[in-house]
């Protein structure tokens, strides 16, 4: 079946550049989420998309991170300068409509590792 | 700071035994929770959830308990097979937020 997608599944970077991570959600979802797995964590919240704005981006960690969904589908998570704490798995999910109650589906995620 | 917390990064049981896996959060404003079961390069794969205003819900193997005046919430999967190893996250979220917040995952290994 057609579930979340995520490109690329690995990425490797040297500290100071530029990266864009990709997501695919399903299609007809109009919610979709980015959350960042640090080793040893559970997933944490970076931004909710609400068709093509973002209702909520209180989880970016700070402005080197920003995202986009211009139509309201694809998203992409860009990260500027990075640095060796940005190094995680980006995890990608949507939801049909949004809201407390519906349910999240996560795409693989992409590991990025920033030497 | 840690809403959601799971103490037991590892649980091992026999094959055909229940599992408990165990939830503790603090905000009380959550009123609703979930588990996620994640396997090695997959995303987390939604299994239950349990809103407030219960105690209990069941599906198939999976039971989740949710005991409010505890902020406590406990996954029991009976019996327990070998392809239920996987890390366990708990998670949860307010009405109208956005966010989930998860547990650092519990990661459960079913001995054949």
């Amino acid at each position: 079946g057609a579930g979340v997608s995520q490109t690329p599944s690995n990425k490797v970077t040297e500290k100071g550049k530029y990266v864009e991570l990709r997501c695919d959600p399903i299609s007809g979802h109009t919610a979709l989420y980015w959350y960042r797995q640090s080793l040893g964590q559970g997933p944490e919240f970076l931004i909710y998309f609400q068709g093509t704005g973002a209702a909520d981006d209180s989880g970016l960690p700070n402005d080197r991170f920003f995202a986009v969904r211009p139509e309201g589908s694809v998203s992409t998570l860009k990260i500027q300068r990075t640095e060796r704490g940005d190094s995680a798995v980006y995890l990608c999910a949507s939801s049909l409509l949004g809201g407390g109650r519906d349910t999240q589906y996560f795409g693989p995620g992409t590991r990025l590792t920033v030497l | 700071d840690q809403q959601v917390k799971q103490n037991s990064p590892s649980l091992s049981v026999q094959e055909g035994r229940i599992s408990i896996l165990n939830c503790d959060y603090t905000n009380s404003m959550f009123d609703y929770f979930l588990w996620y079961k994640k396997y090695p390069a997959e995303g987390p794969t939604f299994l239950i959830s349990i809103s407030s205003i219960k105690d209990k819900n069941e599906d198939g193997r999976f039971t989740v308990f949710l005991n409010k005046s505890a902020k406590h919430l406990s996954l029991h999967i009976v019996p327990s097979q070998p392809g239920d190893s996987a890390v366990y996250f708990c998670a949860a979220r307010g009405y109208n937020n956005n966010d989930m917040r998860f547990g650092a995952g519990t990661r459960l290994t079913v001995k054949p």
